[in-house]
């Protein structure tokens, strides 16, 4: 069964870089025509589509935050990984990672999410 | 982006009723919308995708319906462990979007 895990810091200051890794397990990240995603959640802005990668590097953001968003894979190590830069106190969320078959584009497994506070 | 529209946000109904959860679009999307249920501390869980197909090992008293602007999940005879949030999500085009959501509590 596939399952996705969330990390990295709970805490990151303004205007800092926000970086979370997701390790997938049950599965390998390369099997298949699948993207992998970030998907956030906050009370304000509820669910928030982040974007994408597939496992060759292509990648898809949500236009609202691609001048800030960047992701990466890494195959060897069955994980993909989110950085955000400039963070502000409005990116305070649960981020959590999922996937999606190609052309399908619903999301099916979620991690369980970590939350991500934007303090100083 | 496409603006998805959710209501009611608050639902609250005894075990064993029905509910009806609606969605609608701010374009047309055919039967490109997904629903998930949320509960408390967890993960939202695909219930079904292309408005109407029921994911695998969900409960055959959920089901959706709608094309087009127009969507709709029904709840059939509710249980305990249907007490959650649901949203739908919108798969047609980048970026991806959902609904705001419905609670729905036991009355």
């Amino acid at each position: 069964q596939l399952q996705l895990q969330e990390s990295g810091p709970g805490l990151v200051k303004p205007s800092e870089t926000l970086s979370l890794t997701c390790t997938v397990s049950g599965g390998s990240i390369s099997g298949g025509n699948y993207y992998w995603d970030w998907i956030r959640q906050s009370p304000g802005k509820g669910l928030e589509w982040i974007g994408n990668i597939h496992h060759n590097g292509a990648t898809y953001y949500n236009p609202s935050l691609h001048s800030r968003v960047t992701m990466s894979v890494d195959t060897s190590k069955n994980q993909f990984s989110l950085r955000l830069t400039s963070v502000t106190a409005a990116d305070s969320a649960v981020y959590s990672c999922a996937r999606h078959i190609a052309g399908k584009n619903w999301f099916d497994p979620w991690g369980h999410g970590t939350l991500v506070t934007v303090s100083s | 982006d496409i603006q998805m529209t959710q209501s009611p946000s608050f639902l609250s109904a005894p075990i064993g009723d029905g509910v009806t959860i609606s969605c609608r679009a701010s374009q047309s999307i055919a039967t490109s919308v997904s629903w998930y249920q949320q509960r408390p501390g967890k993960a939202p869980n695909l219930l079904i995708y292309g408005a109407s197909t029921l994911q695998s090992g969900v409960p055959s008293r959920f089901s959706g319906s709608g094309s087009g602007t127009d969507f709709t999940l029904i709840i059939s005879t509710l249980q305990l462990e249907d007490f959650a949030t649901y949203y739908c999500q919108q798969n047609y085009g980048v970026p991806y979007t959902f609904g705001q959501g419905t609670k729905l509590e036991i009355k």
